[in-house]
């Protein structure tokens, strides 16, 4: 079993859907929380980051992390077409900079 | 952009050969880590150096290596290449060393755009 489970999709929304996008992990030390966004044939760009549990929001982005069940969101709210990419999520346990990925969830969102 | 670079963009090469993939790291930025990025597992932590020093291992074979030069610019070696070894190669930087109670670092490392490794 992956530490960090990630549901694939392809996912395909309507523009001005919201979007949940979620994982899963299993090491109860991972305190940190990340999400990146990665677009075709480019590197990986760092959306959200919290740390332990609880919400954080920027402009259409929400994350949210809930470690007593293991499970962190990412909700992309009014989407738009430049939206569609892979959206990783990333985590780390304290005093470390090891970054375990999630194998990603393509997201594409049509006008 | 995220000031990290990395060449070359493509490599293609056949099985048994070697490779050595280069990255420059952002400027200030001490630490640099190197990915795997594969269909099938994901995006996968191979390496940090921390201004020339080895910090932490992860899925890294032995048929590869890195090291970290004085001017903080890195090389990735991939050897005794294998099909399996086809994928994307990321290099990512950050200001951090990690590794030390209290210091949060983890959300400061950015990507390059990475090397698109071919082996036939």
């Amino acid at each position: 079993q992956k530490e960090v489970e990630q549901d694939p999709g392809p996912l395909s929304v309507p523009e001005g859907a919201i979007v949940s996008l979620n994982c899963t992990y299993s090491n109860s030390a991972f305190q940190y929380f990340m999400w990146y966004r990665q677009y075709s044939r480019k590197g990986p760009e760092l959306l959200m980051y919290t740390y332990s549990s609880g919400n954080k929001e920027d402009g259409r982005f929400t994350a949210q992390v809930d470690k007593s069940s293991k499970y962190i969101s990412l909700f992309i709210r009014d989407s738009q077409p430049s939206d569609s990419a892979t959206y990783l999520c990333a985590m780390s346990p304290y005093n470390t900079d090891k970054l375990i990925f999630g194998t990603g969830t393509r997201l594409q969102v049509f006008p | 952009d995220s000031g990290v670079t990395q060449t070359p963009k493509h490599l293609i090469t056949a099985t048994g050969q070697r490779v050595t993939l280069r990255c420059s790291p952002r400027s200030g930025d001490l630490s640099v880590y190197w990915y795997q990025q594969s269909l099938d597992q994901g995006l996968q932590f191979l390496i940090q150096y921390y201004n020339g020093e080895e910090r932490a291992k992860g899925n890294i074979l032995e048929r590869f290596s890195a090291q970290q030069f004085p001017d903080l610019h890195s090389e990735l070696n991939l050897s005794s290449l294998e099909l399996g070894d086809s994928a994307l190669y990321f290099c990512a930087s950050s200001v951090a060393k990690g590794s030390q109670p209290g210091y949060v670092s983890a959300e400061t490392q950015y990507f390059g755009p990475g090397t698109r490794l071919l082996v036939l």
